[in-house]
């Protein structure tokens, strides 16, 4: 089956520093991808629409230069938090658009990275 | 632009009683629905999806759902609930056109024995 692999699933950093998470569809291409943030007991809020080979689209209210999203490859998007502050602790997700046919898709998603800003 | 109403925050059941979780979305055209559930710290496992023709979706787990277009919802059934099902369940609904996935509030659901 269809796997997405996010990394890393666990990071700490200090105020002020830039941390990046990738996330890699492992046996599928992907050309588009979505990340997410969960704040705790609560919903997924989509942040984002990265597309590869282009800019990445983001939801309104949502800080473009704060969240910094890559799509080089057809397998890979990244999302760098840049300049972390203790308010961009969270649980971040991404998800990878998955065509299986006609107007069949899916979307399969990464375990998650928890962030925590020190 | 597409969103879901999931109007219980928390639901509490008996092992082995039946389960039913709310869903109803708002959409202008015939939307995809999906339900994911989430364990603890983890990734999004999806349940079942819903895109054309029978309305009564199977999914894993024993679970399934309804779409009902004239009520706008999507509910999610079990006969008889499991221990292990204990988790937090997310009605989320695609818009064909964005490819966006918008997702519900969530529901926790707790088992007891």
């Amino acid at each position: 089956g269809a796997v997405v692999s996010q990394h890393p699933s666990r990071v700490i950093c200090k105020s002020g520093t830039s941390v990046k998470i990738e996330c890699r569809s492992l046996d599928f291409q992907a050309t588009t991808m979505f990340w997410y943030r969960q704040f705790p007991k609560q919903s997924l809020m989509l942040m984002a629409t990265s597309n590869e080979g282009s800019k990445a689209t983001y939801e309104q209210g949502v800080e473009k230069d704060k969240f910094l999203i890559n799509h080089a490859s057809l397998t890979l998007s990244t999302l760098t938090v840049t300049s972390a502050h203790p308010e961009d602790s969270s649980f971040y997700i991404c998800s990878a658009l998955r065509r299986l046919g006609g107007e069949d898709y899916g979307y399969t998603f990464g375990s998650g990275t928890r962030l925590t800003v020190v | 632009a597409q969103s879901v109403t999931q109007p219980d925050i928390h639901i509490t059941v008996s092992e082995g009683a039946s389960l039913e979780l709310r869903c109803n979305y708002s959409y202008g055209a015939t939307p995809y629905l999906f339900w994911y559930v989430q364990s603890p710290g983890q990734g999004l496992q999806l349940l079942l999806k819903y895109f054309s023709g029978d309305t009564l979706v199977q999914g894993i787990k024993g679970f399934e759902a309804e779409f009902k277009r004239s009520q706008s919802s999507f509910n999610l059934r079990k006969p008889s609930v499991h221990w292990s099902d204990a988790a937090e369940y997310f009605c989320a609904v695609g818009a064909p056109r964005t490819d966006k996935l918008i997702f519900g509030t969530g529901t926790r659901l707790q088992v007891f024995p």
